[in-house]
């Protein structure tokens, strides 16, 4: 079965740059959400798109933005990129008339900040 | 505090054991209740779900949900070396917008 997929799988930056991480959802999902996972922490929800238009913002810092396009893929971009925001990033989708928890994680992207 | 809280153990039981693991949350809004399963350096993986109150069984796990006491449980029988990971219990409101709220993860590992 299809899964999520995230891209990159791992990205190295340095203070002060900008990163670009990529979510696509499984075919048919039309809800993504972006989640942040430090060392040892649980997944901090951070931003929420259903059918392109944002429905929920948690603890996203003013430096990170982020879009779903028309197909569906979502995109989050970070800037000033900063030591405190290496962590894994998730991506979940999940299906229209489904439950809010019934949410499908991808792979996620390890974003390590030198 | 949190509002969701969960011991993070480590727990390290015998194989074939049960397993008991919990929750407690403080927001009544609070509608559905997930266990999530993650392995190391994975995503988390959706294991069960309820809505309100009561139980629900799917092989050899069981989750509980009394919200009078405002607390969850999953319960995992003739556990396995490969159950080996992080439980992590979650928590929404009914709105399909809604987030998840998570709790801060239970490590287990079963001993071959």
């Amino acid at each position: 079965a299809a899964g999520v997929i995230q891209s990159p799988r791992h990205l190295i930056k340095e203070k002060r740059e900008t990163a670009t991480l990529k979510c696509y959802p499984i075919p048919r999902h039309d809800t993504v959400y972006w989640y942040q996972q430090g060392p040892g922490q649980d997944p901090q929800f951070l931003i929420s798109f259903y059918e392109k238009m944002q429905s929920d913002k948690g603890s996203i810092p003013d430096r990170f933005s982020a879009q779903q396009f028309s197909d569906y893929h979502s995109e989050l971009n970070m800037s000033s990129l900063e030591l405190g925001d290496s962590a894994l990033y998730f991506c979940a989708s999940r299906r229209p008339g489904t439950t809010p928890g019934e949410q499908y994680f991808g792979p996620g992207t390890r974003l390590t900040v030198t | 505090q949190k509002e969701v809280e969960q011991d993070p153990g480590p727990l390290s039981v015998p194989e074939g054991a049960i397993v008991s693991l919990n929750c407690t949350y403080s927001n009544s809004a609070f509608q559905y209740f997930m266990w999530y399963r993650q392995y190391s350096r994975k995503g988390p993986e959706l294991l069960m779900y309820t809505y309100s109150s009561g139980n629900k069984e799917d092989g050899r796990f069981t989750a509980q949900v009394d919200k009078s006491s405002k607390y969850i449980s999953l319960f995992i029988r003739d556990s396995q070396p490969s159950d080996s990971a992080t439980y992590l219990c979650a928590m929404s409101g009914y709105s399909s917008a809604s987030k998840i709220i998570f709790g801060s993860g239970t490590r287990l590992s079963i001993r071959p």
